[in-house]
């Protein structure tokens, strides 16, 4: 098993410039969790999904910022226009779910700087 | 979610010295997780607690539930330079929604 897979590793781009960010989970979680870490604010979930739907984005920033999840296999983040203060790490996991939580498995992250 | 809190935010440690970290809730939660962070890599899940009073040993590494589950520690014995990193807990509250501790970094020094 691959675990969760993201892509790039390190992505700097200027701002005001469109970002993807790529996740593939691990085949057979039925959830899917974006989070972004900072020094200053610790981990923060963005959003998450169900079986592909979205179940709640209310830690997504403001507009800019855009997540999807076409199949069970491929999810991402995008940010358009990229700022500044977007600059942070951000994780893709993913979990199983019977009831009870079997802990997630986290992708190694993508590293955005926005100069 | 419910808000959890760790305690202390930053630890030096001797190799060989133990160290604990804590983690707090002023209501009752259902479950604790913990997660280890090494520098510049990502979260890695240790364990899952739910039951009152539960302990969990994993080598030098002892996880306990409060009876009350309201607050949760790690203890590790004698550390090692591996240990080094920073220690999550987390709540699953609804949905399989993890909300995370704001964390402890451990330094070790050998």
């Amino acid at each position: 098993d691959a675990g969760v897979i993201q892509s790039p590793r390190h992505e700097v781009t200027e701002m005001g410039q469109e970002v993807t960010l790529r996740c593939k989970p691990i085949s057979g979680h039925d959830y899917l969790f974006w989070y972004r870490q900072t020094m200053m604010r610790g981990l923060e979930l963005l959003i998450y999904f169900n079986n592909n739907v979205p179940i709640d984005d209310s830690g997504m920033p403001e507009d800019r910022f855009s997540a999807k999840m076409p199949n069970a296999s491929f999810s991402t983040l995008k940010i358009q226009p990229s700022e500044p203060r977007d600059s942070a790490v951000y994780f893709c996991a993913s979990s199983i779910y019977r009831g009870l939580s079997y802990g997630y498995t986290f992708g190694s992250g993508t590293r955005l700087t926005v100069v | 979610g419910q808000q959890v809190m760790q305690i202390p935010q930053y630890q030096h440690v001797q190799e060989g010295e133990d160290f604990t970290t804590y983690c707090n809730s002023s209501t009752t939660l259902s479950n604790i997780q913990w997660y280890k962070q090494r520098p510049g890599g990502h979260p890695v899940f240790l364990i899952q607690l739910v039951k009152s009073g539960e302990v969990k040993k994993q080598k030098r590494l002892t996880f306990q539930f409060g009876e009350a589950k309201k607050n949760s520690s790690l203890h590790i014995t004698a550390t090692q330079t591996t240990d080094v990193g920073t220690y999550f807990c987390a709540h699953q509250g609804a949905g399989n929604m993890l909300t995370f501790g704001g964390g402890t970094r451990l330094m070790v020094k050998p």
